[in-house]
């Protein structure tokens, strides 16, 4: 079984452009979640999307949006991008039914450079 | 707001001697869900076990244990016969009713054949 798929695997941009990152999640799992790992911060919770709507959201300014089709897959939009937006951004899904919903699997990340 | 501390930055253990990491947690939840990850050099965040809260039973996967003090806020990791590809950064993570994981700032551990 195919486990979180994540792409770009890195991306490099410049000041006040936009980035675009997908993630696809574990066959079968409805939820997705974004997490940036940016150096000196450790992991933070971004955004949390299930059955297509965004369900909660991290302490991120709105510049940080994303959706998620039908599919379950999920993109997560960075606007304006600033040097500190350089980070690990790491999606995980978990599975829709209530009592599975606790453990949430990691895809590989895309690593996002801002120059 | 949960937070999660595990107060050693970095640890190393001998090839196939025991090693525990700890984290300590607060939160006025009742019922929540704890875990530990790793992440190797490759970054791919890896589920190393988890635990319910409502669970006396400490859990326990092959190599790995914990050791779940509810009143005390604690959850450490044990593991047994370190491998040297245990070698990685471990997170302790909680999860409560809102769903987002809030973790620790993780643990460098190093397996030294």
């Amino acid at each position: 079984e195919a486990g979180v798929t994540q792409s770009p695997t890195h991306l490099i941009k410049t000041r006040g452009q936009q980035a675009t990152l997908r993630c696809s999640p574990i066959s079968g799992h409805t939820s997705v979640y974004w997490y940036q790992q940016a150096l000196g911060l450790g992991l933070q919770f971004l955004l949390w999307y299930d059955e297509g709507e965004e369900r909660n959201r991290g302490n991120f300014p709105p510049r940080f949006s994303g959706r998620q089709f039908p599919n379950y897959s999920s993109e997560l939009n960075v606007n304006a991008l600033e040097l500190e937006d350089s980070a690990l951004y790491l999606c995980a899904s978990s599975s829709g039914t209530v009592a599975a919903q606790e453990t949430q699997y990691f895809g590989p990340g895309t690593r996002l450079l801002v120059l | 707001a949960q937070t999660v501390t595990q107060s050693q930055p970095e640890m190393s253990v001998q090839e196939a001697e025991t090693v525990t990491l700890s984290c300590t947690y607060d939160t006025s939840e009742n019922n929540y869900y704890l875990f530990w990850y790793k992440q190797p050099p490759s970054r791919q965040m890896i589920l190393v076990i988890r635990q319910e809260a409502y669970k006396q039973q400490n859990a326990t996967e092959n190599r790995f244990s914990v050791n779940f003090q509810k009143a005390a806020k604690s959850f450490s990791l044990k593991i047994s016969d370190s491998q040297l590809g245990d070698t990685a950064m471990y997170f302790c993570a909680f999860r409560g009713s809102n769903y987002k994981l809030t973790f620790g700032k993780g643990t460098l551990l190093t397996v030294n054949p």
